[in-house]
């Protein structure tokens, strides 16, 4: 299977700052990454598809300019949360499917919090 | 929009129990269907996928069993420990102009005790 891995695992930022989020792909060339967001007792929900060398794909109601997803490479998709919010204080993982193009690998997540 | 339900309360069962989650939806069929453990402050991880024409899967203590008429897959731990204990997500492949994605169920938190 493939093996995601996502940094940092955690960050406390004040409000208006921006934070970058990154997601690799270590054994697999991800063309595709998704990114979700989740908050407590709540399910993971679709937020962004990230697509290499175009624009990525966002979910209605997903602010483009707040949420700037970034996939330059085949390993590499970063997703910035600009000038946050305490609302935005989430659980943001990023997956990407196998090999198969079925089943989803997770990175283990980022803990965003905003003072 | 495919709506996914499963039980949100908390299941306890006692150790060496069978453990039983439900995952409900309501619109159409999807064709094939999975199942995520998630641990907290963890990024879900792939337990089993069962597709539509199949009416049961196994892997090792794990069983799922997917109806199609019911609308409806069932998910059992049997021999339950207590490192079983974590919230169990099903998901369903959406089909979307661009592509499939997988919606996610709020997940059924198990907790297993001795």
């Amino acid at each position: 299977g493939a093996v995601v891995s996502q940094h940092p695992s955690w960050v406390i930022c004040k409000s208006g700052t921006s934070v970058k989020i990154e997601c690799r792909s270590l054994d697999f060339q991800a063309t595709t990454m998704f990114w979700y967001r989740q908050f407590p007792k709540q399910s993971l929900m679709l937020m962004a598809t990230s697509n290499e060398g175009s624009k990525a794909t966002y979910e209605q109601g997903v602010e483009k300019d707040k949420f700037l997803i970034n996939h330059a490479s085949l390993t590499l998709s970063t997703l910035t949360v600009t000038s946050a919010h305490p609302e935005d204080s989430s659980f943001y993982i990023c997956s990407t499917r196998g090999p198969g193009y079925e089943k989803l690998f997770f990175g283990s997540g980022t803990q965003l919090s905003v003072l | 929009s495919q709506k996914i339900e499963q039980n949100s309360e908390a299941l306890n069962i006692q150790e060496g129990k069978t453990a039983t989650l439900t995952c409900n939806y309501t619109n159409y069929s999807p064709a094939y269907l999975q199942w995520y453990r998630q641990d907290p402050g963890r990024g879900p991880v792939f337990l089993l996928l069962i597709r539509e024409n199949e009416k049961e899967k196994r892997k090792e203590r794990l069983k799922v069993t997917f109806d199609t008429t019911l609308k409806q897959s069932l998910f059992h731990i049997t021999a339950s420990q207590p490192a079983d204990s974590a919230t169990y997500l099903c998901a369903l492949d959406t089909p979307t102009g661009g592509g499939n994605k997988l919606t996610f169920g709020t997940g059924t938190q198990l907790k297993v005790e001795l």
